[in-house]
């Protein structure tokens, strides 16, 4: 079965502070992967996605995430986080099935908090 | 104001009774799901529907049922069956893009969070 893995529970980081979240997913075809982001009080909304080709993407905020697919890998980025930062952050890998149906699944989450 | 709606936010019911929740979407979209959240574990997908009149099973949909009689409506059924409902529930909907389910943007509601006493 199709699982994505979203390494860190909760990071905590001083404004400022560089960050990466990492996600692997075990799928090996084709994929469509995405970062959602949900901020305190507010609905899951969608950081960026990754369809096909340049496997650098860039999303809102200042956000970027690049696609490494030799490691299973969609990990997050951002150079210089902002207490503004402060959400969790879902990756989501959408992938066909043997049996041609499609299957989207999400990582348990990344709470991020920025500290000012 | 397009967007999605869940309503109510807050839901209590006492073990036993089935309770239905409402979506809505305003996007014209025709693809729409449903999510459940526990803490901890993510999203998972309940149920979702391509079209109209017709919808399909998720990775837990036992207990729960669905309708889709209308393109902006998906109310989502928690019966008496599913062990263990108090969770935060989402609907999403997207545009339905050639590509399949789930290839394109998902927009969510705001959730509606089920207290079962």
């Amino acid at each position: 079965a199709q699982s994505v893995s979203q390494h860190n529970h909760h990071v905590i980081l001083s404004e400022a502070a560089s960050l990466e979240l990492g996600c692997n997913y075990s799928y090996g075809g084709t994929v469509n992967l995405f970062w959602y982001v949900q901020y305190p009080g507010q609905h899951l909304q969608l950081l960026l996605k990754y369809f096909s080709g340049d496997p650098l993407v860039k999303g809102i905020k200042g956000f970027e995430a690049e696609f490494i697919k030799s490691k299973f890998s969609f990990n997050l980025r951002k150079p210089s986080v902002q207490w503004s930062d402060t959400a969790e952050y879902f990756c989501a890998v959408n992938a066909r099935s043997g049996a041609g149906s499609y299957q989207l699944t999400f990582g348990k989450g990344t709470k991020l908090s920025v500290i000012p | 104001d397009g967007g999605i709606t869940q309503s109510p936010k807050y839901l209590f019911r006492k073990e036993g009774q089935n309770v239905t929740l409402s979506c809505e979407q305003n996007l014209n979209h025709d693809a729409m799901y449903w999510y459940r959240q526990d803490p901890g574990q993510g999203l998972r997908l309940i149920y979702y529907s391509q079209i109209v009149n017709d919808f399909q099973k998720g990775d837990i949909a036992e207990g729960y049922s669905v309708s889709r009689e209308k393109k902006e409506s998906f109310p989502l059924t928690v019966t008496s069956a599913q062990k263990n409902p108090t969770a935060f529930y989402l609907c999403a909907s997207s545009p339905g893009l050639a590509g399949g389910p789930f290839t394109d943007t998902q927009y969510f509601g705001p959730g509606t969070r089920l207290t079962v006493l």
